[in-house]
């Protein structure tokens, strides 16, 4: 079964970190970037960034350079996400998805796979 | 980056009934985009990608369509199931941006 299974949820506190993991099965980690998307509650979906699972290098939005990194173990088909310095509204779920692309005409580029989120909250 | 505008936040209609959401970008770009469709408590779900291609196994009621600027997600005729929030995304820029979402209610 093609899936993406995230870890589960986490309760930290202020300052700490987290790893949420993202393991992929029923298809070839390798073949396909994985993203990042975070949702705090009630709110929209935000980009974090992606990482290629072949060779392991991520891009990053702004807001998330310095106190994110995105790793993988292409060996466990399973890609990473390390937050450090956590806040309080740092309270989301954060979603792995898989990128697709389309070359055609024009490139599209889309999510057809998303895991089905990991929650972390921060509280004291 | 490039900044998504969704029209209307919110909306109620009747089973039945055709539905259109609108997405504006703050710049042009090529067919990258993209419709997700989220429920309570769930991952987005992929409507539409490339602007107007549909995704296997999503109903036909959903169509996508608009190039440039100017996009838009039209449910041919609502069902009871498509309540929910719908994200427009663009993928040509990075960062990849998404609209703010669609509430979609029925009456």
């Amino acid at each position: 079964q093609v899936q993406l299974v995230q870890s589960g949820a986490e309760v930290k506190k202020p300052g700490a970190s987290v790893k949420v993991s993202c393991k992929a099965s029923g298809y070839t980690f390798t073949d396909y970037f994985l993203h990042w998307v975070r949702q705090a509650p009630g709110q929209g979906l935000e980009w974090m960034g992606r990482i290629n699972p072949t060779y392991g290098n991520a891009d990053y939005a702004q807001k998330f350079q310095g106190w994110v990194t995105m790793t993988r173990d292409a060996s466990l088909s399973t890609a990473n996400q390390e937050l450090t310095g956590l806040e309080s509204d740092d309270t989301v779920v954060y979603f792995c998805a898989r990128e697709r692309t389309l070359v055609a005409a024009t490139t599209s580029r889309y999510f057809d796979l998303w895991g089905r989120g990991t929650l972390v909250t921060v509280s004291s | 980056d490039v900044q998504m505008t969704q029209s209307p936040s919110s909306l109620s209609a009747s089973i039945g009934d055709r539905v259109t959401i609108t997405c504006r970008a703050s710049q042009s770009f090529g067919a990258s985009l993209n419709w997700y469709q989220q429920k309570p408590g769930k991952a987005p779900q992929l409507l539409i990608f490339g602007a107007s291609r549909l995704q296997s196994g999503v109903p036909s009621r959903f169509s996508g369509s608009g190039s440039g600027t100017d996009f838009a997600l039209t449910i041919s005729s609502l069902q009871p199931e498509d309540s929910a929030i719908y994200y427009c995304q663009q993928s040509d820029n990075t960062p990849w941006t998404f609209g703010q979402g669609t509430k979609v209610e029925i009456k």
